[in-house]
């Protein structure tokens, strides 16, 4: 059964159109992060949260957003998608206690026309 | 800060050994790793806690040296379904608040008959 479910899968969106992604897990994990994963490229870090605390990467740009409404669902919102923010992006939670495996969600590859 | 990964990409024949590389300029809580075919979300493998312990998942094991901030995988009697990119996930925050997690630019594993 699927822990850590993103929705959609596939998300085509116009140049400048906001779009949102959204994530939902149940496994009642404390931390929840959001990845950015371009062609043969690491998962480049976004942003997490420890329950409500929201914690900003230094270098994500303006542009990308998040909510954090309850312990299930998280959402990233692009304000205004360039051709650039083309990419999979990945959801994955983790207990918050001490070092445990973080759990990925099947990712939404966004494409920008 | 991101960990350092080596070698970027290695191909080997069905039955040889691998060692994958992850190393980070900072004192390191935990480290991941994870395995990411085309097209799918990474799947966890194991995590090592500093302490400098070593652990073992079928023919996957892995070790941390937290003197030297690095950590090891080994790959051994390769199999074909061992292919895919290989990241190292590390933190390092410590205690109970160790939730950031930033992965290594990845090796890239190739299984040939």
């Amino acid at each position: 059964d699927a822990m850590v479910i993103q929705n959609p899968r596939y998300q085509v969106t116009q140049f400048g159109k906001p779009v949102t992604l959204s994530c939902s897990q149940t496994l009642n994990h404390n931390v929840m992060y959001w990845y950015q994963q371009k062609s043969s490229q690491a998962p480049k870090l976004l942003f997490h949260y420890y329950d409500k605390d929201f914690n900003n990467e230094a270098d994500t740009p303006d542009n990308f957003q998040s909510r954090r409404p309850n312990t299930s669902f998280c959402f990233l919102d692009i304000r205004s998608p360039g051709l650039g923010d083309a990419a999979m992006y990945l959801c994955a939670t983790k207990a918050g206690q001490g070092a445990t495996e973080a759990f990925f969600g099947q990712g939404t590859r966004l494409t920008v026309v | 800060q991101q960990p350092v990964q080596s070698p970027q990409a290695v191909i080997l024949r069905e039955g040889e050994d691998a060692v994958i590389n992850c190393s980070s300029s900072k004192a390191l809580y935990s480290v991941h790793w994870y395995r990411q075919k085309h097209g799918e979300a990474p799947v966890f493998l194991m995590i090592l806690l500093k302490g400098g312990e070593q652990k073992g998942h079928e023919k996957i094991s892995a070790s941390f040296n937290e003197k030297k901030q690095q950590s090891s995988l080994y790959l051994t009697a390769s199999q074909l379904s061992y292919s895919g990119t290989y990241f190292c996930g590390t933190d390092q925050n410590s205690g109970a608040g160790s939730y950031q997690l930033t992965f290594g630019k990845g090796t890239k594993l190739s299984v040939i008959p």
